[in-house]
């Protein structure tokens, strides 16, 4: 099992909608949770990051976590053809780690 | 959140020759990370820089050839050596930045060995 699973899509949604982004992962002891942005041919950019059960929202952006289920996603709402990119979930494992371990990625794709 | 600059942007490199990446930060940071990118993949990590430490590597990833130097606070440089085609990636530098939250990425190497 990876440590960290991701849907490679690409996810394809109409612009307007929502468009929802899954990561699963398998050390039951990490701490902190990440989702980048990568546009083709940039380095990642940071969006969100959580480390507290529930929703975090910033701006057209909501992450929610679930450690019970070592569950994360990320919600972009009003998704807009600027959103169209590689979206990355990155998980810091527990206890004195302080790397990074990222998920394969997922190709969102956001049409007119 | 801190800047990176990474240098150079790309290269093209003759096999079994070594390239030196550059990575400076505004701020000074405890850890730095560099990781690799192949086509169409997702980052993984060579190894984890301390200053004033050995550089820690990730499974499948050598010393010899991928030495690292941390010579301060805010700067680091990876080398890749002798290099074979295999070697073709997008190499990017990371830090722990501000909050601790934040991982920041240097806009990235992007090495061609023919």
């Amino acid at each position: 099992q990876k440590e960290v699973e991701q849907n490679s899509g690409p996810l394809s949604v109409p612009e307007g909608a929502i468009a929802s982004l899954n990561c699963t992962y398998s050390d039951r002891g990490s701490q902190s949770f990440f989702w980048y942005r990568q546009y083709s041919g940039k380095s990642p950019e940071l969006i969100m990051f959580i480390y507290s059960n529930g929703d975090k929202e910033d701006g057209r952006f909501t992450a929610q976590l679930n450690k019970a289920s070592q569950y994360v996603s990320l919600l972009i709402r009003d998704s807009q053809p600027s959103d169209s990119a590689t979206y990355l979930c990155a998980v810091k494992g527990s206890y004195n780690t302080d790397k990074l371990i990222f998920g394969t990625g997922t190709r969102l794709q956001v049409f007119p | 959140s801190a800047v990176i600059s990474q240098k150079p942007s790309r290269d093209i490199c003759q096999r079994g020759t070594s390239l030196t990446i550059q990575c400076q930060v505004d701020s000074q940071v405890t850890m730095m990370f560099w990781y690799r990118q192949q086509p169409g993949q997702s980052l993984t990590l060579i190894a984890t820089a301390n200053q004033g430490s050995e550089a820690t590597y990730e499974s499948g990833f050598v010393i010899d050839k991928f030495p690292i130097s941390r010579p301060n606070l805010t700067f680091s440089t990876l080398t890749v050596s002798n290099m074979s085609p295999e070697d073709s990636s997008i190499y990017l530098c990371s830090a722990r930045t501000g909050d601790g939250y934040g991982y920041t990425f240097g806009s990235g190497t992007r090495l061609t060995v023919v």
